[in-house]
């Protein structure tokens, strides 16, 4: 069974501070790794994604992710936050046969200035 | 850029009431979803369809569950007679293909549902 852990519930950094929110997960296979975002009031976007194509993957907004299979994990990192990176950040694992998502439970990332 | 809608933002219902959210997937889309997030919980799959069938449920989309695409742009998500637990935030993603797990859900912004 693949799930996600993201082991920080809260993150605050200040403004122009870099940015690390953790994820590991657990697969059985190659899995597809996914980080989106959520502001208030608005639909799940993607941030970015892991295809097996490159290790170190880049998104929008600066955002960029590294998978490394040897620990098991897929954190998401920016090197300067700004006060529009503030909402809530999942990590979510598909794969194995099957196209449903699976997320973490969600850090909610609050940027002060 | 087109995205996914869902109406209404927020329905307020009674008990044992029959609901129904509606979403707009992206046009040109094909693969359809429900997922669930009950307040201070994971999102939650919910069920997929596509070709005006399920292709895949979890164990949470009981008999009280059903989805239809009653039309070329709308998607239906009915709880038959709804209960306290059924409260929470509902998400309908649209997806353009299912060739690989890679292909990229889009999400619409939710909606919250109350039981009372």
């Amino acid at each position: 069974a693949q799930s996600v852990t993201q082991l920080d519930s809260h993150v605050s950094v200040s403004e122009g501070t870099p940015v690390l929110l953790r994820c590991n997960y657990s697969s059985s296979y190659s899995p597809s790794l996914f980080w989106y975002v959520q502001h208030p009031n608005k639909g799940l976007q993607l941030l970015l994604k892991y295809t097996s194509a490159a290790t170190l993957v880049k998104g929008i907004n600066g955002f960029e992710a590294e998978f490394k299979k040897s620990e098991t994990s897929f954190h998401l990192t920016k090197p300067s936050a700004h006060m529009s990176d503030a909402a809530e950040y999942f990590c979510v694992v598909s794969g194995s046969g099957t196209y449903k998502y699976i997320f973490g439970t969600g850090t909610r990332l609050k940027v002060l200035a | 850029e087109p995205e996914v809608t869902q109406t209404p933002s927020h329905q307020v219902t009674q008990m044992g009431q029959e609901v129904i959210l509606r979403c707009v997937p992206i046009s040109n889309h094909l693969y359809f979803y429900w997922y669930r997030q009950i307040l201070g919980q994971k999102v939650e799959f919910l069920v997929s369809f596509y070709n005006n069938e399920i292709s895949e449920k979890s164990e949470i989309f009981d008999d009280q569950f059903s989805v239809e695409r009653p039309d070329g742009s709308n998607f239906t998500l009915k709880i038959r007679s709804t209960k306290l637990e059924d409260s929470a935030m509902y998400f309908c993603a649209s997806s353009e293909d299912r060739v690989s797990s890679t292909d990229t859900q889009y999400f619409g912004p939710g909606t919250r549902l109350t039981v009372l």
